[in-house]
């Protein structure tokens, strides 16, 4: 059963916090990207990873931090940095960022909150 | 700076009738667009994909490209309850790695 997994479904952030969400794929895509969603806005773009150990900064990475070690796992990191982390946080794969392939697919998404 | 535009609704149509959507896009280099179903809480679905000048249907949807007018839409016909959702436009230049989404049209459609 192929898809994109995010972890958690709901995540608490104290103050000074740094925490971690979790997003893995199946679908062999070499290309993963996390945005932003505040309400009623459209989605805006943190970090994007065309192939492992390599990664780009989008629109909004500042207080934001990403690994790529492995194909299917795409980690964000929000620094205590970010000091309005409160959002819904999704992930997305595609199979490569090229003609036709670039259609992104995402996940089920993480809601940060803060304490 | 790219930008996509959308009205931000809500749109409200009775149930059977067409809903149409549309999203006007400041980059004319831009390659490709699609169309993302958004439902409360959750997250977006793609709908369709669309690259050239004209029509593609699927199904009830229909999504519309004019590029020398840098205006894509989605028509659906036969409206139901259950496609009440927000609906996102997202535009892709030069087939690079940055989607640009529109804040998205809230569609009510009415029983």
């Amino acid at each position: 059963d192929g898809g994109i997994t995010q972890s958690p479904k709901y995540l608490f952030r104290k103050e000074g916090q740094n925490v971690t969400l979790s997003c893995e794929q199946n679908l062999n895509h070499d290309a993963m990207y996390w945005y932003r969603q505040d309400p009623g806005q459209g989605l805006r773009l943190i970090y994007y990873s065309q192939i492992v150990n390599d990664f780009q900064k989008g629109d909004i990475a500042e207080g934001y931090s990403v690994s790529r070690e492995k194909k299917e796992s795409f980690p964000l990191t929000v620094t205590s940095a970010q000091k309005n982390p409160t959002a819904f946080y999704l992930c997305a794969s595609s199979i490569f960022p090229g003609p036709g392939q670039e259609t992104q697919y995402f996940g089920p998404g993480t809601r940060l909150l803060v304490l | 700076q790219k930008e996509v535009e959308q009205n931000s609704g809500p749109l409200s149509v009775p149930e059977g009738a067409i809903a149409s959507l549309n999203c006007t896009y400041s980059d004319r280099g831009s390659q490709s667009f699609f169309w993302y179903r958004q439902y409360s809480g959750k997250s977006p679905e793609l709908i369709m994909s669309i690259y050239s000048n004209g029509d593609k249907e699927d199904g009830r949807f229909t999504a519309q490209l004019n590029k020398a007018s840098q205006y894509v839409s989605l028509l659906i016909r036969d409206s139901q309850p259950s496609d009440s959702a927000t609906y996102l436009c997202a535009v892709n230049h030069n087939y690079g790695q940055n989607f640009v989404f529109g804040p998205g049209t809230r569609l009510s459609v009415l029983p």
